[in-house]
């Protein structure tokens, strides 16, 4: 299976500023790629799919860019609701896999 | 209204069973991927199986020839059969939907939690 290495793992920041997580695939996904923000003690909600297309209902502060192996989530000005934790997810070839995730706390 | 609701957790002994269900509401589960994913407390996500299609199926490599996940279409609900179960299949297991013609998960299951403890 296709790895996907994100990073940082943790990232502390203020409400306001810009955050960006960075996402690596071992090979090639195009643009086979999800973003998902994940609050403790609930399910994962998807934010951006393809790479760059964000879901409905999802604030337009939240954008995805990137294809084939190096992709990017930013958040583009941090609000309060959104210190949470963040997993990319690939898809390749009939096989799914996350990324080991990124935590975005209170700096 | 899409809703997916996870039954069939619980505590059992290692080398044990279970079957968790998933029972699908605001569309049929024959029309898209539906998939089991699984974390362990305190740590990420991990996708264990998809079935897509007319039967096709993937397995996370650790559960392989252990799970098999199946669906009802007439109950309109997605199962994963456990089998064999270790300490290490301890963790919230999640049904998710994908979204029609897609491989990305839109709607999830509030989760049924798997111990595996003697």
């Amino acid at each position: 299976d296709i790895q996907m290495t994100q990073s940082p793992s943790t990232l502390s920041a203020s409400v306001g500023d810009r955050v960006t997580i960075t996402c690596r695939a071992s090979q090639s996904i195009s643009s086979w790629l999800a973003w998902y923000q994940q609050k403790p003690g609930k399910a994962p909600k998807l934010l951006i799919s393809k790479a760059s297309s964000l879901e409905s209902g999802v604030p337009s502060r939240f954008s995805g860019s990137g294809s084939g192996t190096e992709f990017t989530l930013t958040i583009s000005s941090l609000q309060p609701d959104d210190f949470a934790t963040y997993y990319c997810q690939q898809y390749d070839n009939y096989s799914w896999t996350f990324g080991q995730g990124t935590k975005v706390e209170i700096k | 209204e899409v809703q997916l609701v996870e039954t069939g957790g619980g505590l059992i002994q290692p080398g044990g069973s279970l079957r968790l269900s998933c029972a699908a509401s605001g569309f049929t589960v024959s029309s898209n991927y539906m998939g089991w994913a699984r974390q362990a407390a305190g740590k990420g996500l991990e996708w264990v199986s998809v079935i897509y299609g007319a039967a096709g199926t993937y397995y996370i490599d650790s559960v392989k020839g252990r799970f098999t996940i199946s669906r009802d279409n007439s109950k309109n609900t997605l199962y994963l059969q456990l089998n064999s179960l270790r300490a290490e299949d301890t963790a919230v297991y999640y049904c998710a939907r994908a979204a029609a013609g897609t491989s990305f998960f839109d709607y999830w299951g509030q989760g049924t939690l798997v111990t595996v403890s003697s």
